[in-house]
Formats: structure tokens, sequence, C-alpha cells
């Protein structure tokens, strides 16, 4: 069963509008979130990450978003811009990441047009 | 910066090839991971390790092994290889989670 769910598999976006990339947990015990960034034939980085204290978090374009009681984080760029097309992985893990592994969700390949 | 290498970018091995991937770190960290990523299942955790000499199997273990002789080390291997194994491997690499993970830049493993 999956325990992070990015339920859209693609989004394409025009150059210059806003991209809003979801994400929706199952277990309750996550506590700390982090989205990743892929390029083909690289490996993912880290882009952004918020805690379960946080609802907002932010870093220049890209702003994570986060409600607990219905379980889902957003990532938003703005403005969108045609480097940022890529895929995006969003992570959870619990007791604050002390202990355990990330748990990761399949992806969503964005697509930013000129 | 931390840095994970994984020493081929691209490989290409027979079926029933014994073929190794390896995974080196510099930042000594106590966790490592193997995952593979295929188109529309995302990243599947093969197996990790928390330190030397200890593994643990992840989602989809079946077919692999992995070694951990030194911390900055961990090694991925692929007993007898199989077309469906073809696919892009990645490693990782942690202090802990709430650090997140520092990937290397992939091993794309064609299987023919």
């Amino acid at each position: 069963d999956q325990q992070v769910k990015q339920n859209s598999p693609s989004l394409s976006v025009q150059e210059g509008r806003i991209s809003i990339l979801n994400c929706d947990y199952t277990n309750s015990m996550f506590d700390y979130f982090l989205w990743y960034k892929k390029y083909p034939a690289e490996g993912p980085t880290f882009l952004i990450s918020i805690s379960s204290i946080k609802d907002k978090n932010e870093d220049g374009r890209f702003t994570v978003f986060l409600n607990k009681s219905a379980k889902h984080l957003s990532l938003h760029i703005v403005p969108s811009q045609p480097g940022d097309s890529a895929v995006y992985f969003c992570a959870a893990s619990a007791m604050g990441g002390s202990q355990g592994n990330l748990i990761f969700g399949k992806g969503t390949k964005l697509s930013v047009k000129p | 910066d931390v840095k994970v290498t994984q020493s081929s970018r691209y490989l290409v091995k027979r079926t029933g090839e014994k073929v190794f991937l390896e995974c080196v770190q510099d930042m000594d960290h106590e966790n490592m991971f193997w995952y593979r990523q295929d188109p529309g299942l995302g990243l599947r955790l093969i197996y990790f390790s928390y330190d030397v000499k200890m593994k643990e199997k992840g989602d989809i273990p079946e077919g692999y092994s992995v070694s951990r002789e030194k911390k900055e080390r961990f090694s991925l291997i692929l007993e007898s290889a199989s077309t469906n194994q073809t696919s892009m491997y990645l490693c990782a690499s942690s202090l802990s989670a709430i650090y997140g993970y520092t990937f290397g830049s992939g091993t794309r493993l064609t299987v023919v």
C-alpha cells in the first residue's frame, strides 16, 4: 500500500505561470517532508523540505505547503521556467527523521513550455 | 559538498552475468541505500545499510544482494542479470532522513 502518493504522473505548464505539484500521504506518523527534483540521466537532488510544525516553507521561487489535517502537501513553483522541467518526487519520514527511511512517491513529470 | 559517486554511468551486460554496481560516499554517512527507478514506478528501494557489514532488504530485494565492507562503500550485486533488471540504479547516502538523502548520478544498466 502506497504511503506517499503523487496522483498526477505528469503536468504541463506555460513558462511564467504557476506550477502546483501535489502529494498525499496516509501515515499520520510522518512528520517531515521533502521534495526532490530529477533530471534525466542524473540522480535526484534535494529541493525543499518542511517539518510538521510548520504549514509553509519558502525558498525563492519554491514554496511547500503542508495541510496536516488533510494529509496533503503541495509544491508551488512561481514563476515556472523551462529549466524546471524535470520529475519531482515527494518524500516523507517519521519520528523527526531520526530513524527509518524516506518513503518516496512515484513522481510527477513537470514540463514547462516556453 | 557531500559526494556520492557511482562507478559507471552506463553499463550493458548479458543475461546471466554477475554484475557489480559500486557506490562510494565521502561524508562518513552511516546510512546508504540502493534504489531503482523505472517509468511509472518511481523510486523503489532495493537494499539499505545503517552500518558496516549490516544490510536490510528493501521493497524489491529479489535477484539482488549487497555488500558493505567499509563505511564509505556500498555495492549492489546482480547475481544473475536478467532483462527485467534493465533500469536506472541510484545510490544514496544520509546522516538521517531529516537531513535528506544525497544521491549519486545513477547507473543506467541495460541487460541484453
